[in-house]
């Protein structure tokens, strides 16, 4: 079946700093969204991604989905401390029958040092 | 309501016993999901529904899981003798087909 991966696992940057987590699917994806979490709360939708080799902005979060529609990522530029939790990509596979269903990956965790 | 519900927020049961968890859905979305989330992990897709029918129930782990949306609004995910490995935050969530998902509070079950 579909698998997704995220990595890195875990992620701790200095206030200030940049900060980049990549997600990879075993097939090639109708569609890709970012959620985050923050510590003790629930996925939060952030974005949806249609196109290959779209690329949106939201202030200081820039996403991409790759050009073969396998991949994408979350840039963050000058993280702040609100910028904490955990951020989860999920994909819909272009091979599934079940065209809502969305696999999430495992999650990138997010700490900023003040 | 302004979001998703779930309830009870905690429950606690003894191996063996049955529990039903609720989601109580953003009114006229027509998806509903469920997924179990471990601590650390991504949410694991159980089982979907359209309006009233169950599309995928392909993530539900065993026979002991089961999940209805009997008039497409409200769901109720069951769990038949429950076992310890089944504790987890149960987390459910409502779309509007195809759109970004709203996720509920979850409900942390924990079978002692």
């Amino acid at each position: 079946g579909q698998q997704v991966m995220q990595i890195p696992q875990y992620q701790h940057v200095q206030e200030g700093e940049d900060f980049t987590t990549y997600c990879n699917s075993s097939t090639t994806l109708s569609n890709i969204q970012w959620y985050k979490q923050r510590p003790g709360g629930h996925p939060v939708f952030l974005i949806q991604l249609v196109k290959s080799g779209e690329v949106k902005k939201q202030k200081r979060l820039t996403f991409q989905f790759g050009e073969a529609k396998k991949n994408s990522s979350l840039h963050i530029t000058a993280t702040q401390t609100t910028d904490v939790g955990t951020y989860f990509c999920a994909g819909l596979s272009s091979l599934e029958t079940s065209y809502d269903k969305v696999i999430f990956g495992p999650g990138t965790s997010l700490s900023v040092i003040p | 309501g302004a979001g998703v519900s779930q309830s009870p927020r905690y429950k606690v049961t003894k191996r063996g016993q049955d529990v039903a968890l609720r989601c109580d859905p953003i009114s006229g979305h027509v998806s509903l999901y469920w997924y179990r989330q471990a601590l650390g992990q991504g949410p694991e897709f159980l089982t979907y529904f359209n309006y009233e029918a169950q599309q995928d129930k392909s993530g539900l782990p065993n026979d002991r899981f089961s999940a209805e949306r009997p008039e497409g609004s409200i769901s109720t995910l069951t769990i038949q003798r429950t076992e310890q490995r089944d504790s987890a935050m149960y987390r459910c969530a409502s779309s509007l087909a195809g759109y970004e998902q709203y996720f509920g509070p979850g409900t942390r079950l924990t079978v002692t």
